[in-house]
């Protein structure tokens, strides 16, 4: 599975956009990028996935540039209960198996 | 709630006591995992099961570690003669094993810490 890199911490006022942003250079073709996230000494919670077209779902945006070498997770209007680790993860798709977590964004949304 | 539990949620153990966890996946689905996070790291996988067969073992799972899905229900997870080194959450996940089914469903985990 592809390595991605991610910024240690970022801060978010309540109401804005909060976006995330993940490096994963040495993509495949193949391989999926997933978000999940995880709140304070709760266990992580998918948020959204995609392989290369831009996807919406209830929770957020996923932003995927045209050479798949990175992407953006976009929570539209962030509120206090968004603060958590947001981990960026790639993998090959369907195959449903492990998940190779890295030390996450942890994102602080503040009032 | 994801409707994956597990229990305990917190365990304090003496070094070398052995511990037991139990994770209950969602009903229909036939895969199953385990991890372990220490803190201020992200989780780590330890193994898998399809069913009941154990498909996938990490190299963190030492051979104090021992993990089974007798019946493709429920899992256990032991840990014998613990160290210190063990203290950590261990998490569990489930999933569907169809090949659109891309999210795991994580439990809320247990925090073993041995003293």
């Amino acid at each position: 599975d592809a390595k991605t890199t991610q910024p240690p911490s970022m801060d978010c006022a309540e109401g804005r956009a909060a976006n995330l942003p993940c490096n994963h250079s040495t993509i495949s073709g193949n391989e999926y990028v997933y978000w999940y996230r995880q709140i304070h000494s709760q266990g992580p919670q998918y948020i959204i996935h995609g392989l290369k077209n831009n996807e919406t779902n209830e929770m957020a945006s996923l932003i995927i540039t045209e050479d798949r070498k990175s992407s953006t997770l976009i929570l539209p209007h962030a509120t206090l209960r968004d603060t958590a680790v947001y981990y960026c993860i790639v993998r090959v798709g369907g195959s449903n198996y492990k998940l190779t977590f890295g030390k996450g964004t942890l994102l602080t949304v503040n009032p | 709630d994801t409707g994956v539990s597990q229990d305990p949620r917190h365990k304090i153990t003496k070094r070398g006591q052995n511990v037991t966890f139990r994770c209950d996946p969602i009903s229909e689905h036939n895969r199953l995992y385990w991890y372990r996070q220490t803190l201020g790291q992200g989780p780590e996988f330890l193994t898998y099961f399809q069913n009941e067969a154990q498909l996938e073992k990490s190299r963190l799972l030492s051979d104090r570690f021992s993990a089974e899905r007798p019946k493709g229900s429920f899992s256990t997870l032991e840990i014998q003669r613990t160290e210190q080194g063990d203290s950590a959450m261990y998490l569990c996940a489930s999933s569907l094993g169809a090949v659109s089914s891309y999210e795991q469903y994580f439990g809320p985990g247990t925090r073993l810490t041995v003293t």
